[in-house]
């Protein structure tokens, strides 16, 4: 069974500081894509980015970033340079490769308030 | 293009009453998924559509039931309402195939309350 786990619950930061997000995944699956969502207020979830398990390639797009380790089931999420419109909730996904089926397991999520 | 459309916004029900949700995917996708969030918890997934077939069911009981049109738009019907069943419903759609197609793109959601 796919399980995926947020730790932390709240996180609030200064604007201009970056903020890490933590996801930890488990998965019997040998091929599994992980995401991160965002869910502003208007409660809308917004797909961030997505990152195929046999690609550990660790990439930047903007002020976002993520580290993806297999060895230790992690996907990590950073958001560099926050600024107030980052404030919202913000979950990992998982889903396990199976075609006519990509459900997605979601960790509990992270409320992320930016401070201006 | 327009993105995943939901209807009603909001809707408040009775218990033991039954509701009807429906969506609309992105023009192009083929398949409809349907979570349930909690406040304050992470969705759950219900079902997903593809082509017009369950393609899978996650942990719901037999009240909930869904179906996919040819137009691919879906409905989510939940019978004997709860004050359980509380919460925001989401539909998401994807292309379902290959690579990129596994994004799964979310609509803004119908918020039902139970009273």
């Amino acid at each position: 069974a796919q399980k995926v786990t947020q730790a932390q619950t709240e996180i609030s930061v200064v604007e201009k500081e970056d903020v890490t997000l933590d996801c930890v995944y488990e998965t019997r699956d040998t091929t599994y894509y992980l995401f991160w969502y965002k869910q502003p207020p208007s409660g809308e979830l917004v797909f961030l980015i997505r990152r195929n398990s046999f690609d550990e390639q660790n990439e930047i797009s903007g002020r976002y970033s993520w580290n993806f380790q297999k060895s230790t089931s992690s996907f990590n999420f950073t958001i560099t340079a926050s600024q107030v419109v980052d404030s919202a909730v913000y979950f990992c996904a998982l889903s396990e490769v199976d075609y006519g089926n990509n459900r997605l397991a979601f960790g509990k999520g992270n409320q992320v308030v930016v401070i201006p | 293009d327009a993105g995943v459309t939901q209807s009603p916004t909001h809707l408040i029900k009775t218990r033991g009453q039954h509701v009807t949700l429906r969506c609309s995917p992105i023009s192009g996708h083929k398949s409809v998924s349907w979570y349930q969030q909690v406040l304050g918890q992470g969705p759950q997934f219900i079902f997903q559509y593809y082509e017009k077939e369950e393609r899978g069911r996650g942990n719901f009981p037999d009240r909930f039931s869904a179906r996919q049109f040819p137009n691919y738009s879906s409905e989510l019907n939940v019978n004997a309402l709860l004050l359980g069943d509380s919460a925001l419903y989401l539909c998401a759609s994807s292309a379902l195939g290959v690579d990129s197609s596994y994004e799964q793109y979310f609509g803004p959601g119908t918020r039902l309350t139970v009273t």
